[in-house]
């Protein structure tokens, strides 16, 4: 069966520093990954997709980028984090566009 | 691109009452519309979903109706239980990502 990992679970980080948050699909061959960021008290802003290794598409204009350096990994970055940055980050996989998404557990990042 | 609207954001019932939240999409090539359950610091899961071809789908207490015409589906819980109370998320699916509405925060008071 399909399983995904995201971590870390929590994560306190001062501003201006660097971030890395990773994702890993098991069970499953090129998969579409996405990562979603959720405000407190909202709803799921898609921040980033791909649909194969090296092929990553950016939904919003914002200090962070992603990468898919796998067929299964997909990780989140940022160079310099602002406090903008705080949130609940959610990776999540498909089998292809327009089916069920399957979301890890989410890192719930600080920024202070 | 797709732009998907919630409503209600809070929604309190009582216990055995039904529940209905609904959605409106703008993108007319979306067709895959699912709901999701998010409880408090979990994960978002999928609790059921529609495709464009069909006008309502059942599951049990748990049933999303689909007006393809006016861009709008919803979603109703009847026999609602303590249990229900989460956050709910509709979303619509087009070229791309699926993307969500606002949630709707949903307590049922017992």
């Amino acid at each position: 069966s399909q399983t995904i990992h995201q971590w870390p679970a929590t994560l306190v980080q001062p501003v201006g520093s660097p971030l890395s948050l990773e994702c890993t699909v098991e069970g499953t061959s090129n998969p579409n990954l996405y990562w979603y960021r959720q405000a407190a008290g909202r709803g799921l802003q898609l921040l980033f997709y791909s649909v194969g290794i090296g092929q990553i598409s950016s939904e919003v204009p914002q200090n962070l980028s992603a990468s898919r350096p796998q067929d299964r990994q997909f990780i989140l970055s940022s160079k310099k984090l602002l406090l903008s940055d705080s949130g609940f980050y959610l990776c999540a996989w498909s089998t292809v566009m327009n089916t069920e998404a399957f979301f890890g557990q989410g890192t719930r990042l600080t920024v202070v | 691109g797709e732009n998907v609207e919630q409503h209600p954001s809070t929604l309190s019932v009582q216990e055995g009452d039904s529940a209905v939240i609904k959605c409106t999409y703008s993108d007319s090539a979306s067709n895959y519309f699912p709901w999701y359950k998010q409880e408090l610091g979990k994960r978002p899961q999928l609790i059921i979903d529609i495709r464009s071809n069909v006008g309502e789908k059942k599951d049990q207490r748990i049933a999303v109706t689909l007006n393809k015409t006016a861009k709008h589906f919803s979603l109703h819980i009847t026999e609602t239980q303590p249990e229900d109370s989460a956050v709910y998320f509709c979303a619509a699916s087009s070229r791309r990502a699926l993307t969500f509405g606002s949630g709707t925060r949903l307590q049922v008071q017992p």
